[in-house]
């Protein structure tokens, strides 16, 4: 069984340039998720999906991320334009069902973001 | 606000050894409770899982317990070996406030060899 598909894996640019990261994940997982790793933390969930839908975005930064999942299967997640605080590894996961209801989280193995 | 600790943040032990990872967190009131792997440079994999209303999961030479009431979960790593050496997260889903799986930082386990 194929994994979470995530690229690019690794990714350099210059604040306030613009990036996309995209995410393929497990063939059938209804919900996927977008989070932030910053060296030495433990993920944080910037948004999460149920099919095509939006069930949480509350830690998304709006004025500057944006994330779309189209048709219910892979997604992209932007951020416009980059500060330097966004340097982090950005990991997608899915799982077939919400984490509440007991579904293991798969997850990729993340992009990272260097922001220079 | 849910808040997920784990203690020791970083641990080196000898070959063989069992060991202890904790984690707590601040609201009891969760769904369930898992356990991640993530190697260098890698995403995370899922050890195992603990419902709210379990006690304990075991999976090989791991074995996780959870004390709801406490705020508690430890993981328990039987006969370390060298390959066991990565950074060790808890994560907990609340059943209030939304869906978010909230993540501790880790432990960072080296086994020496």
């Amino acid at each position: 069984e194929a994994g979470v598909a995530q690229s690019p894996r690794y990714k350099i640019i210059e604040k306030r340039q613009s990036v996309a990261f995209w995410c393929n994940p497990i063939s059938g997982h209804a919900t996927l998720y977008w989070y932030q790793q910053i060296l030495g933390q433990g993920p944080k969930l910037l948004i999460q999906f149920q099919n095509n839908g939006v069930v949480d975005d509350s830690q998304l930064p709006k004025d500057r991320f944006s994330a779309e999942r189209l048709k219910g299967v892979d997604s992209t997640l932007k951020i416009q334009p980059a500060k330097l605080e966004d340097s982090a590894v950005y990991l997608c996961a899915s799982s077939l069902g919400q984490s509440i209801s007991g579904n293991t989280i798969y997850f990729g193995e993340g992009s990272w973001l260097t922001v220079v | 606000k849910q808040e997920v600790t784990q203690i020791p943040a970083a641990l080196s032990v000898p070959e063989g050894e069992n060991l202890v990872l904790n984690c707590s967190f601040t609201d009891s009131a969760i769904y369930n409770l898992q356990w991640f792997r993530q190697d260098p440079g890698k995403g995370l994999t899922s050890l195992l899982l603990i419902q709210s209303s379990q006690r304990e999961q075991t999976s090989g030479r791991l074995n996780a317990s959870l004390d709801k009431s406490s705020g508690r979960s430890t993981l328990y790593i039987a006969a370390s070996q060298p390959g066991d050496s990565a950074t060790y997260l808890c994560a907990v889903s609340p059943n209030t406030g939304g869906f978010k799986t909230i993540f501790g930082a880790g432990t960072r386990l080296f086994v020496k060899a």
